[in-house]
């Protein structure tokens, strides 16, 4: 099975921050990653595809980047409403697997 | 717009079998393969299982693999997860998600997810 490491497992930030999620996979997997935005008593919901690709309704701020296996999702000027958690997720090859999540919080 | 609906959970005894349903709509449905994913209370995502458009591919988590069953009606465009032999660690949230893709293959994305149905194994 292909393991997802995210880093950190949490971060403080203030609003207008940038803020970097990184996660790396056991073994490369192309672009084949997604990212996904979970609230508190929430479903998750898809921010990027294909490790850059943003999926549609999502804010601009969201970005996605690297192949292989580093990634990167970097939120510009954080935004009260980002406030979340954040998990990738590999689509190489099943079992499909998702990192441990990062915990963006208030500062 | 796409809904996904989740019912069947609830408290089950250890060994003890149980069947998730979920009810999709908003979309069509024998377009898309659909997965199920759960998740502990407070913890992170597992993905349990997948099914293609057509019930063809069938995927699984080796977590659950000869203990669940995944299956589809595409005529009733729902889903279900029979669950078998349930384990104290089978405890969780479970999600249905809607597939962009037709079937269970690489470059999949999870674009719908449902509110989920609790399952708690515990004697």
């Amino acid at each position: 099975d292909i393991q997802m490491t995210q880093s950190p497992s949490s971060l403080s930030a203030s609003v207008g921050d940038r803020v970097t999620i990184t996660c790396r996979a056991s073994q490369s997997i192309s672009s084949y990653l997604n990212w996904y935005q979970q609230k508190p008593g929430k479903a998750p919901k898809v921010l990027i595809y294909a490790a850059s690709s943003l999926q549609s309704g999502v804010p601009s701020r969201f970005s996605g980047s690297g192949s292989g296996t580093d990634f990167t999702l970097t939120i510009n000027s954080l935004q009260p409403e980002d406030f979340a958690t954040y998990y990738c997720q590999q689509s190489y090859s099943v079992p499909w697997t998702f990192g441990q999540g990062t915990k963006a919080e208030i500062k | 717009e796409v809904q996904l609906v989740e019912s069947g959970g609830g408290l089950v005894q250890p060994g003890r079998s149980l069947r998730l349903s979920c009810a999709a709509s908003g979309f069509t449905f024998d377009d898309h393969a659909m997965h199920w994913v759960r998740q502990v209370p407070g913890k992170g995502l597992e993905w349990v299982s997948g099914i293609s458009w057509n019930s063809v591919t069938i995927a699984y988590a080796d977590s659950v693999r000869g203990r669940f069953t995944i299956s589809r009606d595409n005529a009733k465009n729902s889903l279900s997860l029979q669950m078998n032999s349930l384990r104290v660690e089978d405890t969780a949230l479970y999600y249905c998600v809607k597939d962009e893709r037709t079937t269970v293959v690489k470059g999949m994305k999870l674009d719908y997810w449902g509110q989920g149905s609790l399952v708690t194994v515990s004697s």
